[in-house]
């Protein structure tokens, strides 16, 4: 069983478009995470969510929407998509509430092209 | 605030030689430091980490960390590599201040490391 799955894996998609990328994790984690890895392969942490609350908002503009129904799930909405949104997006998930020591856990990553 | 920096974007060695991968971090506070690879198209996967302790840290597949305090680096090392071992590796800092709103782990910019035959 796959701990952190990511749907789609590909997404290709025009600019303007609205699109969702889905996470679930069957780890029993408390805090899950939205993380871009641009073409440099750099990371940079854009949500976090603890139990379903937003915990970790940084600049990211507001076309990008985290939902999570519960805390299993993390969900990404992108509205009015842009070149630049092009990247890879990782889901991962941690099981410390308040807590630093524990790993993250990955998803496969979703590979967003927009044209 | 805390920052990393891997000195090296990339890292092309021969198989069965010797190779080292830098990581420095800055931190105001103490920290746990950690080693994730990425293999290609995969996520990240933790490779090792140094919570406490004894600063030399060791993976199951050979490959060993040091936490250097004076020198604030944590970095990674293996004997001898294989071509398995050819990915992208990440060295990542948290800190260790509890705090409601969690945690969160601060990446370097990567090291491809590259194992030729």
């Amino acid at each position: 069983d796959t701990a952190v799955s990511q749907t789609p894996k590909y997404l290709v998609t025009q600019m303007g478009n609205d699109k969702s990328i889905k996470c679930e994790q069957n780890l029993g984690h408390d805090t899950m995470y939205w993380y871009k890895q641009d073409s440099k392969k750099f990371l940079k942490i854009m949500f976090s969510y603890n139990n379903k609350e937003l915990i970790i908002n940084e600049t990211v503009p507001n076309r990008f929407s985290p939902k999570s129904p519960d805390k299993a799930h993390l969900n990404l909405h992108i509205n009015s998509l842009e070149l630049g949104d092009s990247a890879v997006y990782f889901c991962a998930s941690r099981r410390e509430v308040g807590s630093n020591t524990g790993e993250l856990f990955f998803g496969e990553g979703s590979r967003l092209t927009v044209l | 605030a805390q920052s990393v920096t891997q000195l090296d974007s990339q890292v092309p060695v021969f198989e069965e030689a010797p190779v080292e991968l830098r990581c420095n971090y800055s931190s105001s506070v103490s920290v746990y430091l950690f080693w994730y690879v990425q293999y290609p198209n995969q996520g990240l996967q933790l490779l090792l980490k140094y919570l406490s302790g004894s600063t030399l840290v060791k993976s199951i597949n050979g490959f060993e960390a040091e936490f250097n305090k004076s020198q604030t680096s944590f970095h990674l090392r293996k004997p001898s590599v294989h071509i398995s071992d050819t990915a992208e590796y990440f060295c990542a800092v948290s800190d260790r201040v509890k705090r409601a709103s969690g945690s969160r782990l601060t990446f370097g910019e990567g090291t491809q490391l590259t194992v030729n035959p």
